[in-house]
């Protein structure tokens, strides 16, 4: 079973900023958070990881909580190609990454 | 960037035929992983390689078998295609080297089988 939690779906207007929570309450010290997102027909695609420190890049932010509890990954200015399924997952365990069913994230003009 | 890549995006095989499903990746990554991604029930490994001739089980395993004689490919096959094996399947690979799974996964677009 997966070990996030995530809204089933999320709207957000084209321009605006897009934040996906996720709930991690049992997640461990070695494991890192990682969020993966999948458009329609596609395979997962990378888009950012962090431990416990938030994390930038050219796609998106990450905040974690200072008790690692949760996650959210912020989508600065969110386009119409955004429109995906979210994942956020939880690496270091094992090799094997547990998705769980994501958030459907619709962005709309 | 990183590519990986599957041999066909859609795929209609008979019950009971053999099928050879490929993944190839050209960044010389030592982690290559098979996944199928069923509506409601997310991704789940099937098998996953950490090196050349090596394999391990994921969590369903049954009715499939892999192959990696090469660093860049590696190979799944269904022995005895069944419906129930209607899926898409997803391969990824990893650089390796890391302990734990502490790695990006890069995926490929993904095979869509039609088993009838």
């Amino acid at each position: 079973d997966a070990k996030t939690t995530q809204p089933t779906s999320m709207d957000c207007a084209e321009g605006r900023a897009a934040n996906l929570p996720c709930n991690h309450s049992t997640i461990s010290g070695n494991e890192y958070v990682y969020w993966y997102r999948q458009i329609h027909s596609q395979g997962p695609q990378y888009i950012i990881h962090g431990l416990k420190n938030n994390e930038t890049n050219e796609m998106a932010s990450l905040i974690i909580t200072e008790d690692r509890k949760s996650s959210t990954l912020i989508l600065p200015h969110a386009t119409l190609r955004d429109t995906a399924v979210y994942y956020c997952v939880l690496q270091g365990g094992s090799e094997k990454l547990v998705f769980g069913k994501g958030t459907k994230l619709t962005v709309n003009p | 960037d990183v590519k990986v890549t599957q041999s066909s995006r859609y795929l209609v095989k008979r019950t009971g035929e053999k099928v050879f499903l490929e993944c190839v990746q050209d960044m010389d990554h030592e982690n290559m992983f098979w996944y199928r991604q069923d509506p409601g029930l997310g991704l789940r490994l099937i098998y996953f390689s950490y090196d050349v001739k090596m394999k391990e089980k994921g969590d369903i395993p049954e009715g499939y078998s892999v192959s990696r004689e090469k660093k860049e490919r590696f190979s799944l096959i269904l022995e005895s295609a069944s419906t129930n094996q209607t899926s898409m399947y997803l391969c990824a690979s990893s650089p390796g080297g890391l302990a734990g799974g502490r790695e990006t996964q890069y995926f490929g677009p993904g095979t869509r089988l039609l088993v009838l």
